[in-house]
């Protein structure tokens, strides 16, 4: 069954520290991955995929995802956090061998980043 | 890039009563759209897979005829929540796949959702 995990509710860094927010997977075939994030009261924002290629993907905003096949993790990170990067960040996953176009999404990380 | 424009933003109506809420792509053909419901602080669920022209693909647990979806033309998606109750008062978000493009992974677009209160 296709499947994603966030494992934390809420990420707490402060700004100008790296921050990672988790996630791991689980599909039939080759993952299509994404990462969202989302503001208060609006809709998703695309951050950047991976569907092939290079396993560090880079993304909106200095964001950058790394592909872990073995683990079946799509860790999303940023070097130097901002107060303006705290939302809710949600992962994806497409499965292209059982439904191309169906989404499936994590619940959802909430990433406070403190002054 | 690609704009996915949900109408209305937010939408109060009285229980008994339907509400509508559109999904157009404003720059791009879509023969398929995606219709998800998102309750606080939780997930996005899948309701329904809206095709051009057929009917929809409603998701397990989802009620038809409560969630009506048409999708009468390449650009517009609607949903019609029948008879709502407080229950159902949600976000509700669409997503429009662009039809010219190829599989190319990032082909769909979500929009910036609907808040919908049932009183």
């Amino acid at each position: 069954a296709q499947s994603v995990a966030q494992p934390e509710d809420q990420v707490n860094v402060a700004e100008g520290n790296p921050l990672t927010v988790k996630c791991t997977y689980s599909v039939s075939g080759n993952p299509y991955l994404f990462w969202y994030v989302q503001y208060p009261n609006r809709g998703l924002q695309f951050l950047l995929k991976y569907i092939t290629g290079d396993n560090l993907v880079k993304g909106s905003y200095g964001f950058e995802a790394e592909f872990n096949k073995s683990q079946t993790s799509f860790h999303l990170k940023k070097p130097s956090a901002l107060v303006s990067d705290s939302a809710l960040y949600f992962c994806a996953v497409r499965d292209p061998l059982y439904n191309f176009n169906k989404f499936y999404f994590g619940s959802g990380t909430k990433l406070n980043v403190k002054p | 890039g690609a704009v996915v424009s949900q109408h209305p933003s937010r939408v109060i109506c009285k229980s008994g009563t339907s509400v509508k809420i559109e999904c157009r792509s404003l720059d791009f053909q879509a023969t398929t759209m995606f219709w998800y419901r998102q309750f606080p602080k939780q997930s996005l669920m899948l309701m329904a897979t809206s095709n051009e022209g057929s009917k929809a693909t409603y998701e397990q647990g989802v009620e038809k005829d409560k969630f009506l979806i048409n999708h009468a033309s390449l650009t517009l998606s609607t949903l019609t929540v029948t008879s709502a109750h407080p229950e159902d008062s949600s976000f509700y978000i669409c997503s429009a796949r662009d039809s010219s493009v190829g599989f190319s992974g990032n082909t769909i677009y979500f929009g910036e959702g609907s808040w919908l209160t049932v009183v």
